[in-house]
């Protein structure tokens, strides 16, 4: 089963600044990575795919990048709706495995 | 619009079994992959069952493996998680997540999930 590591496990970031999020596998996952939003009571939101595609209807300040083992995602400026808890997950084969989960919280 | 709307959860001992269902409109649901995710109190989110468009493929997470069954009813827009031998460790929201066939498994359409707690 391959590991997810995503650091930090908490962010603090003002409104209008920039946010990175890394994510770690134990293995290469190649650019099968996907990152989410989830915000307290609802469901979790689908962001990226491929590690660099935008889902549908995401705004373009978030972006993914990375490869193998690798992976970021930045929001070039936090709006207050960012604030919330992400999650990157691969999907390079089964087990499909999420990581623990960074909090971005508004400094 | 698309609606992922799952049912079934509850209270249950140790060691009983419960039955979720996840129904879905606005998608040709024939068409997408299905699983089950879901996401203890206060914890990250856990991929628990996976099942093809056609029903001919499933797996399962090792956690779950043995005691729960995933299925779906394609004529019905509906999925389903026969859970058995439910232990305090299951206490958990469950959700159906799906994704594209042909596309991979990151999950784009998800309900807002179904509450099992599992005590006595």
């Amino acid at each position: 089963e391959i590991v997810m590591t995503q650091s930090p496990a908490t962010l603090s970031v003002s409104p209008g600044e920039r946010a990175t999020l890394s994510c770690r596998a134990s293995q290469s996952v190649s650019s099968n990575l996907a990152w989410y939003q989830q915000k307290p009571g609802q469901a979790p939101r689908l962001l990226i795919f491929g590690a660099s595609t935008r889902a549908t209807g995401i705004p373009a300040r978030f972006s993914g990048s990375g490869s193998g083992t690798e992976f970021t995602l930045t929001i070039s400026s936090l709006q207050s709706e960012d604030f919330a808890v992400y999650y990157c997950q691969h999907y390079n084969n089964w087990p499909v495995t999420f990581g623990q989960g960074t909090r971005l919280e508004i400094k | 619009e698309v609606q992922v709307v799952e049912s079934g959860g509850g209270l249950v001992q140790p060691g009983g079994s419960l039955r979720l269902s996840c129904a879905a409109s606005g998608f040709t649901f024939s068409s997408y992959e299905m699983n089950w995710v879901r996401q203890a109190p206060g914890k990250g989110l856990e991929w628990v069952a996976y099942i093809s468009s056609s029903g001919s493929s499933i797996h399962y997470a090792d956690a779950v493996k043995g005691r729960f069954t995933i299925s779906r009813d394609n004529a019905k827009n509906s999925l389903y998680l026969q859970m058995s031998s439910l232990r305090g460790e299951d206490t958990a929201v469950y959700y159906c997540a799906s994704h594209y066939d042909g596309s991979g498994v990151w999950f784009e359409y998800w309900g807002q999930g179904t509450l099992v707690t599992v005590a006595s």
